[in-house]
């Protein structure tokens, strides 16, 4: 069993790249997310979404677009880089059930733009 | 809105010794919390959460959190800790109108010594 798997691990962009981090789960979990680490921060959400075809910004949503076609798959799309979207990203799942307030992580993606 | 705070960017203990990371938050209405722990190079992993119900919540690999709604906090505590829980650990408040929809805290580095 998979669980939440993120790619690529590492991504270096130059400022005005586009790019799109993939986030792929094998649970059938409805719900998806993004969120990116920042040292002194902790996590913030960027974008999520409830089911297939719904999608919905969280705290920091700007710079970033997302779409989800199929239960399984939710990618991250970055149109035009900055430095500021340095960070570490990080993809979850959960369910709507008993358990579902339980998010299932993906392993992470370290993206520098330069 | 809805927020935590984790007041130690560090703490430090022996092995053997009891460990407590501290966590309190800021919500309208019941809080929903949670802690997180986050290992060297990987994702997220859930550790306990509180909804409802007792204020002591166990929790994975030995750790429990004791709800205090006097003092809004949510402080996560092993009665004898193992170098192999140093970690990164985040407390976490579920936002408004958001089911899976998590604040995070900045986190506290926790370094067992031997």
């Amino acid at each position: 069993n998979a669980g939440v798997t993120q790619t690529p691990k590492f991504q270096v962009l130059k400022t005005g790249q586009s790019m799109t981090l993939q986030c792929a789960q094998d649970m059938n979990h409805e719900y998806m997310s993004w969120y990116r680490q920042d040292p002194g921060m902790g996590l913030r959400l960027i974008h999520y979404s409830v089911g297939a075809g719904i999608t919905d910004q969280g705290e920091v949503p700007n710079g970033y677009n997302v779409s989800r076609s199929t239960t399984e798959d939710f990618p991250l799309r970055l149109l035009s880089a900055a430095p500021s979207q340095t960070s570490v990203y990080f993809c979850a799942s959960s369910y709507m059930g008993a358990e579902g307030e339980k998010l299932f992580f993906g392993s992470g993606t370290q993206l520098s733009v330069l | 809105a809805q927020s935590v705070a984790q007041p130690e960017d560090q703490v430090n203990v022996a092995e053997g010794n009891p460990l407590t990371v501290k966590c309190t938050y800021s919500v309208s209405g019941n809080p929903y919390l949670f802690w997180y722990v986050q290992y060297p190079n990987r994702g997220l992993q859930f550790l306990l959460k509180y909804i409802t119900g007792d204020n002591l919540v166990k929790g994975s690999y030995g750790f429990e959190a004791e709800f205090n709604k006097s003092q809004t906090s949510f402080h996560l505590k092993k009665p004898s800790a193992l170098v192999s829980d140093s970690a990164l650990y985040f407390c976490a408040v579920r936002d408004r109108g958001g089911f899976q929809k998590l604040v995070f805290g900045t986190g506290t580095r926790l370094l067992v010594s031997p």
